[in-house]
């Protein structure tokens, strides 16, 4: 079975300052790792994802993800933090073996201090 | 133009009732999704149609019932509510069923059961 486990379930910046938001996955076979995010009372949106090409990954908003299987990680991050990034953060997992669903974090909210 | 739509976006009802939710998708994709978010954020699939053929069924109780009258919509029936159906409903869509495709979320309908 898959599953994610993201640590923190909120984590609060200051404006400008860095944002790094933890994902860690587990998985029998190579994943397919996803970050999508949730503003008040909206449906999710898709920020980034990874399917096995590069271990970079960026989205849109400016944030990037970066998958590293020697820790089964794909944090998130963005180097400025900017107020309209205030929301709730799911990282999601699913994997080419497995069926058509994605596997969802418990989600962090990200709060922007001015 | 709203991509992906759901009615209603409020939904109080008593312990017993029946009740029902839309959801139409206007993208012209393949696949639509039922999601459940929790009081904790925490978010897992109910239900995925491919071309209106149930393709996710997980450990849902019977009494929430998916209906699929074309591939544009994706309807779920609750019969017979109980105090812990109270979550957040979400529906989605993606342009196929891939397991990397993108999936469009619809924003939500609050079911309250008292």
């Amino acid at each position: 079975a898959q599953s994610v486990t993201q640590l923190g379930s909120h984590v609060s910046v200051s404006e400008g300052a860095l944002v790094l938001l933890r994902c860690n996955y587990s998985s029998s076979v190579p994943p397919y790792l996803f970050w999508y995010v949730q503003y008040p009372n909206q449906g999710l949106q898709l920020l980034l994802k990874y399917t096995s090409a590069a271990t970079l990954v960026k989205g849109i908003n400016g944030f990037e993800a970066e998958f590293k299987k020697s820790e089964t990680s794909f944090h998130l991050t963005k180097p400025s933090a900017h107020m309209s990034d205030a929301a709730e953060y799911f990282c999601a997992v699913t994997s080419p073996q497995g069926a058509q669903k994605l596997v969802f974090g418990q989600g962090t909210r990200l709060t922007i201090n001015p | 133009d709203t991509a992906v739509s759901q009615t209603p976006k409020y939904l109080v009802t008593q312990m017993g009732n029946d009740k029902s939710i839309k959801c139409e998708q206007n993208l012209g994709h393949d696949t639509m999704y039922w999601y459940k978010q929790d009081s904790k954020k925490f978010l897992k699939i109910m239900f995925s149609y491919n071309n209106k053929e149930l393709i996710i069924n997980e450990t849902v109780p019977n009494r929430f019932s998916p209906k699929s009258p074309d591939k544009a919509h994706l309807n779920l029936h609750i019969n017979s509510l109980e105090l812990g159906d109270s979550a957040v409903y979400f529906c989605a869509s993606s342009l196929q069923r891939g397991l990397n495709e993108k999936l469009f979320f619809g924003s939500g309908t609050q079911l309250s059961v008292l």
